[in-house]
């Protein structure tokens, strides 16, 4: 049972460049959200999907782009990667929005 | 501003010394407190969640209160590998979904 599954573990961008983090999830969960953890500072929700077919922001949308591509995947862009950027993601998971959320292992992004 | 504070920021322990990590809550109504543990190069995982002042849940060596304005997570005769982070997030009761997570309380409980 693989549970939430994130695509690369790490990665090293330039400024500038895109790039396409990939998430999937096996426990049949309406609901998906893509975080980012910084040294000192809480999760932070970037997007959220509380159903199939609906995208919303959270606190920090800015820079990114979501796909919710069907009910087990949700895909987060950086369109034009800036050194703010520099994270780790986390993508979750959740059988109804405001339920307990199942997490993956994390991105860990660095651009320079 | 709804914001969530977690204290102390770090906790060393011996193994066997009990003590109390603290998640201070300020937020336009709860419609739900959450407790995760996260290890080293892993993602946060589920513990607990309360709903409402004076709910309490157990787990083996930890124990979750809610108050109106905070919660604590208990740890009882701790072990070494109940070193992690904990993480409280606090879901407010606004117009639409919202999730703030405090910044962790990082324990290290020693042999």
């Amino acid at each position: 049972n693989a549970g939430v599954t994130q695509t690369p573990k790490f990665q090293v961008l330039k400024t500038g460049q895109s790039m396409t983090l990939q998430c999937a999830q096996d426990m049949n969960h309406n609901s998906m959200y893509w975080y980012r953890q910084d040294p000192g500072m809480g999760l932070r929700l970037i997007y959220y999907s509380a159903s199939e077919g609906t995208t919303d922001k959270g606190e920090v949308p800015n820079g990114y782009n979501v796909s919710r591509l069907n009910k087990r995947e949700f895909s987060l862009r950086l369109e034009s990667a800036a050194p703010s950027q520099t994270s780790v993601y986390f993508c979750a998971s959740s059988l109804m929005v405001e339920q307990p959320q199942h997490f993956g292992d994390g991105t860990r992004l660095s651009i320079l | 501003e709804d914001q969530v504070t977690q204290s102390p920021e770090a906790l060393r322990l011996q193994e066997g010394e009990s003590s109390s990590l603290n998640c201070s809550y300020t937020v336009s109504g709860l419609r739900g407190l959450f407790w995760y543990r996260q290890d080293p190069g892993k993602g946060p995982e589920f513990l607990f969640t309360l709903y409402s002042a004076g709910e309490e849940k157990e787990k083996e060596r930890l124990k979750a209160t809610l108050t109106k304005k905070e919660s604590f997570l208990h740890i009882t005769a701790p072990k070494p590998e109940d070193s992690a982070t904990y993480l409280c997030a606090v879901h407010p009761n606004t117009g639409g979904f919202k999730t703030i997570f405090g910044a962790g309380t990082r324990l290290f409980v020693k042999a």
